[in-house]
């Protein structure tokens, strides 16, 4: 079964700087990963993929990249901005299905 | 704009009484969605598969008598909480993919809040 981990429950970083969020999984699949963002009391809302065969997607502010030999994803956020402030969950397939497999997230900060 | 709608957004209700929440996709037809359940800064956890057309898939430790979920059309999956409890309050979230961009499109999110 796929796991998904991401390993910092939280980080902080100054408005401007570079944010670098990680997540690692186990099963390597053919297929998209996902990166989600989540303000409290609200459902996730989808930020970014990457297909697996790709190893790097840049959507404006957000870039993520593929490692997949390291089985491991990050997302980078670049300049950060205090509305960037949520929790990001990653995401990768189960199965080869749309049965994503989501990890812990990671609360980040951004300080004005 | 929303992709896909969650009903309702608040729901309270009184212990041994049933709750439905609705999830649809309002401009792609969904075959398949998921429902998730999120406890106080945790992770999102799976539920079950809501399959179209067929019985839905529960993951481990989910009972699906007390879950019932029902896919009636392309566009709308229920999750019914049956005899709720206190334990059963918590945020429940469905999410629906689109096949043709890989993306997977979360509803709004309903609390459920059992007294």
């Amino acid at each position: 079964d796929q796991q998904v981990k991401q390993n910092s429950p939280s980080l902080s970083v100054q408005e401007g700087r570079i944010s670098i969020l990680n997540c690692d999984y186990t099963n390597s699949m053919f297929d998209y990963f996902l990166w989600y963002k989540k303000y409290p009391a609200e459902g996730p809302t989808f930020l970014i993929s990457i297909s697996s065969i790709k190893d790097k997607n840049e959507d404006g502010r957000f870039t993520v990249f593929l490692n997949k030999s390291a089985k491991h994803l990050s997302l980078h956020i670049v300049p950060s901005q205090p509305g960037d402030s949520a929790v990001y969950f990653c995401a990768a397939p189960d199965s080869g299905t749309y049965k994503y497999i989501f990890g812990t997230g990671t609360r980040l900060k951004v300080l004005a | 704009g929303a992709v896909v709608s969650q009903h309702p957004s608040w729901v309270i209700c009184k212990s041994g009484t049933s709750v439905k929440i609705e999830c649809r996709s309002l401009d792609f037809q969904a075959t398949t969605m998921f429902w998730y359940r999120q406890f106080p800064k945790q992770s999102l956890m799976l539920m079950a598969t809501s399959n179209e057309g067929s019985k839905a898939t529960y993951e481990q430790g989910v009972e699906k008598d007390k879950f019932l979920i029902n896919h009636a059309s392309l566009t709308l999956s229920t999750l019914t909480v049956t005899s709720a409890h206190p334990e059963d309050s918590s945020f429940y979230i469905c999410s629906a993919p689109r096949s043709n961009t890989g993306e997977l499109f979360f509803g709004e999110g309903s609390r459920l809040t059992v007294l």
